[in-house]
């Protein structure tokens, strides 16, 4: 399907376990974003990336780790997670000479 | 990064046109103007975009000031599905981030 594809959509994981959420876009966008969404934080950027092995810290990088081996995915992954990193998880992506964004669908992620 | 202000709510009744406003003071010449909008447990979707001169396409209209010291997202006429949260940021096309604030929630009574 072509788009942006998130997966899971929802997971609980514990304390101290890694964890790696995914992200999938089809059309061979340059740049890609990882965001956090809290109550009462809205967005916060965590990582993002302008293209294949090269990334850069967001906002709130503490904890996370990225890669983006290939144009089309850009997994975040979650070392050891912590309670503090329960939250809605949104990818997204958008073409070097274009301005509009387009997001996933979210993962939301529990850690318990 | 330049900032915006906007209000933390607003409410509009069905079928009625809303405006959304917007602040930003800081902006400089090379920062577009865009709104995104968040419905409920989605992702955030793309509204408009602007520069210097006012915008319409099939979901709004964005009217921007002279100074472009601020904005504003025109709904003509409001319905239901669009009760969201409704973000504008600023954006340079040589700049890769998006960064979001809190935005306006919207609410629209039947």
């Amino acid at each position: 399907d072509a788009g942006i594809t998130q997966s899971p959509r929802y997971k609980i994981t514990e304390t101290g376990r890694q964890v790696t959420l995914m992200c999938h876009q089809t059309w061979s966008h340059s740049y890609m974003f990882w965001y956090r969404q809290d109550l009462g934080h809205g967005l916060r950027l965590i990582y993002y990336s302008a293209a294949a092995d090269i990334t850069d810290k967001g906002e709130v990088p503490d904890g996370y780790v990225v890669s983006r081996s290939k144009t089309e995915n850009f997994p975040l992954t979650l070392e050891s997670a912590t309670r503090s990193q329960t939250s809605v998880y949104f990818c997204a992506s958008r073409p070097s000479q274009g301005l509009e964004a387009f997001f996933g669908q979210g993962t939301r992620l529990t850690v318990v | 990064d330049a900032k915006t202000t906007q209000p933390n709510s607003m409410e509009s009744n069905e079928e009625e046109p809303v405006h959304l406003p917007c602040n930003h003071s800081t902006i400089s010449g090379t920062d577009y103007i865009h709104w995104y909008r968040q419905l409920p447990s989605q992702g955030p979707e793309y509204v408009i975009h602007g520069l210097t001169s006012n915008v319409n396409n099939r979901m709004a209209s964005l009217a921007i000031a002279e100074d472009r010291k601020s904005s504003t997202l025109i709904l003509h006429r409001a319905t239901l599905r669009d009760a969201a949260v409704y973000y504008c940021i600023l954006h340079t096309g040589a700049n890769s981030k998006l960064t979001f604030g809190k935005g306006i929630t919207l609410s629209v009574r039947p």
